[in-house]
This record gives structure tokens, C-alpha cells and sequence, in this order.
């Protein structure tokens, strides 16, 4: 699976669009752009994924850069409960060694403030 | 529908003893992985279980095994607990291979000592 980039962290005031920045340049053709969230003391939680197109869905809006090598997960309208460690995973969607694994950087730490 | 449940919650065992965690997967979902985490190595693999078979696995030593019975529950053990075996361990359940993402569940939080 590609390795990925992302910000340490970043702060965002609440009502504003919190805009999260991955960079994966060596990612592959048959590769999908996966977010995920992790607040304090729980599971991770799946956000949004996408191939090659925008997508959207009522948690955030994933843009992908033509040449899919960094995206931009967007929050139009952050509350103080979208404080978070923020997760951008590479990995193809189905077979062989992708079964069940997903590969975890240190992700982005987003702080809302009020 | 319900989601991901594990148990227990949280767990205390000494050096040496064995442990033995459960995760019960969203109905219908067929796989299950199971996660390691701590603060200095992060979210690590452990393996992936679908229709009581191992698919995948991380790189973890032998001490750590898992299983999944035929309503896809599936429970994973750690025999001789060492001090830094101290983490949270989660499991995330999926239909098929996760094209659409996984679900995870709250994990047990695991104390050695």
C-alpha cells in the first residue's frame, strides 16, 4: 500500500470549513484514498473513500487532485465533536494482501475551537 | 443495527497469564480484523478472519492467535503476556473486503503487569 503524508496537526475555529490535506504520490492505479477518524479513547471510525472522482457524503467531501497524488478531506462546518485524530490510508479495495489491513500513519491531530 | 461489540471492556492480567478477547461483528458482516494500539507504535494489524478462515495477518509473534467461529464472532488470544503487551485492542468488522470501509469497535483496553 502507498505511504502517505499529513499535517501533525491543524486547528480549526467551529463553524468554519476544516480542509485536511494527504499527500500519496507513489499511489497506484488500482488504489482508493480511504478517511478515517479517531476520537479520544474509541475505535476509529470510517469517513469517506474515493478512487479518482469528488465524492461526498453527509460527514465530509473527499477531493482528489487529476493526478490522485494528495486529496483533501473537507468538513464544511466543524463543531467542537470533529476534534479528532484524522487518518488518510492508501490501499487497493479488494484481494490479496489488502484483506482486512489497513495501514496507519500518525494521521493529523484536528482541534476545533470554539 | 447494532455495532461492533467487544469484550470486556478492560482487562488486567499479570505476566505470564493468557488472555482472551471477543468481537462481535455487525450482523452480517463476514470479516473481521483485529488492531493493536499504542501510543509509540500506533494502529498495527493483527489479522483478518472471513468465514473462519485467516486471510491476512500482521507481523506479530506467534503468542498472539485469533479465531472466528461459524456466526463470525471471532476472538483473539495472547498467551505469556509481557509487560508491553499493554494496549488497546480493536476489531473492525466488514461485509467483504472493506471496499466501503470498515466498522470498529470501542476495543478492550489491556493492562499488564
Amino acid at each position: 500500500d502507498a505511504k502517505t503524508t499529513q499535517p501533525t496537526s491543524m486547528d480549526c475555529a467551529e463553524g468554519r470549513a476544516a480542509n485536511l490535506p494527504c499527500n500519496h504520490s507513489t499511489i497506484s492505479g488500482n488504489e482508493y484514498v480511504y478517511w478515517y477518524r479517531q476520537i479520544h479513547s474509541q475505535g476509529p471510525q470510517y469517513i469517506i473513500h474515493g478512487l479518482k472522482n469528488n465524492e461526498t457524503n453527509e460527514m465530509a467531501s473527499l477531493i482528489i487532485t487529476e493526478d490522485r497524488k494528495s486529496s483533501t478531506l473537507i468538513l464544511p462546518h466543524a463543531t467542537l465533536r470533529d476534534t479528532a485524530v484524522y487518518y488518510c490510508i492508501v490501499r487497493v479495495g479488494t484481494g490479496g494482501t489488502s484483506y482486512g489491513k489497513l495501514t496507519f500513519g500518525q494521521g493529523t491531530i484536528l482541534t476545533v475551537h470554539p | 443495527k447494532a455495532g461492533v461489540t467487544q469484550t470486556p471492556r478492560y482487562l488486567i492480567k499479570t505476566r505470564g497469564q493468557q488472555v482472551t478477547l471477543s468481537c462481535s461483528p455487525i450482523s452480517g458482516h463476514r470479516s473481521v480484523s483485529w488492531y493493536q494500539q499504542t501510543p509509540g507504535q500506533g494502529l498495527q494489524f493483527l489479522f483478518e478472519y472471513f468465514s473462519e478462515t485467516q486471510r491476512n495477518k500482521g507481523n506479530f509473534p506467534g503468542r498472539f492467535s485469533g479465531r472466528q467461529f461459524s456466526n463470525s464472532r471471532s476472538e483473539m488470544n495472547v498467551s505469556t503476556l509481557e509487560l508491553g503487551d499493554s494496549a488497546l485492542y480493536l476489531c473492525a468488522s466488514s461485509q467483504g473486503q472493506g471496499r466501503n470501509g470498515y466498522t470498529f469497535g470501542s476495543g478492550t483496553r489491556l493492562t499488564v503487569v
